[in-house]
């Protein structure tokens, strides 16, 4: 069964300081990866994807992802966080881009920006 | 291309009662997903549909709950006699093969 683990429950980080989420994951077969961020009540949104080719995916507000097949993770980044950052983020992966068993997620991180 | 909408936003049922959401997917998406997401958790899948058809269930997914996407277009989530324990966020999902899936923003259903 795939899983998807996120070590980390809460992250702070400075204002204009560097970010890494971690996300290691379990699936059998080539895995379609994803991160999505929640904001406090609200639905999620897609930040990036792999699903194949180049292992550094760029995304959206800044944010890139690494796939390390050898390691299982694929790790999200950012260079410089802002205070609009704040919110929850998840790791996800599934066995298509948009399959017939969805996506199975990990509990998510909490990242907290301090000014 | 709106998104995908859902209603109503919030719900708050007393124990007992029956409750139905509704999920609007993007409209060329033939795929749509129910999720269920609890406090501090990662949203769980629910169900999906293909077009009308009801293709995959999870556990997750009791007798007390059913599913609906008449003619493959909106999709309906149905709890009957809710518990205390069905209070979450659900949340709708839909997507094209291998283009990635795109979230509403939930119903948070309270049962009291």
């Amino acid at each position: 069964a795939q899983s998807v683990t996120q070590p980390d429950i809460h992250i702070t980080v400075s204002e204009g300081a560097s970010l890494e989420l971690r996300c290691n994951y379990s699936y059998g077969a080539t895995p379609y990866l994803f991160w999505y961020v929640q904001s406090p009540g609200q639905g999620l949104q897609l930040l990036l994807k792999y699903f194949s080719g180049d292992t550094l995916v760029q995304g959206i507000k800044g944010f890139e992802a690494e796939f390390k097949r050898s390691q299982s993770s694929f790790n999200l980044r950012k260079p410089s966080v802002h205070w609009s950052d704040a919110a929850e983020y998840f790791c996800a992966v599934g066995a298509s881009g948009g399959g017939a068993d969805g996506l199975t997620f990990g509990k998510g991180t909490h990242l907290i920006i301090q000014p | 291309d709106t998104g995908v909408s859902q209603n109503p936003r919030h719900k708050i049922t007393k124990r007992g009662q029956n409750v139905t959401f509704r999920c609007d997917p993007i409209s060329e998406h033939n795929r749509l997903y129910w999720y269920r997401q609890t406090l501090g958790q990662g949203p769980e899948f629910l169900t999906y549909f293909q077009n009308e058809a009801q293709l995959e269930k999870s556990r997750l997914l009791s007798d007390r709950f059913s599913a609906e996407r008449p003619k493959g277009s909106f999709s309906t989530l149905e709890i009957q006699r809710t518990e205390q324990g069905d209070s979450a966020m659900y949340l709708c999902a839909s997507s094209v093969r291998d283009h990635g899936y795109t979230f509403g923003s939930g119903t948070r259903l309270t049962v009291v």
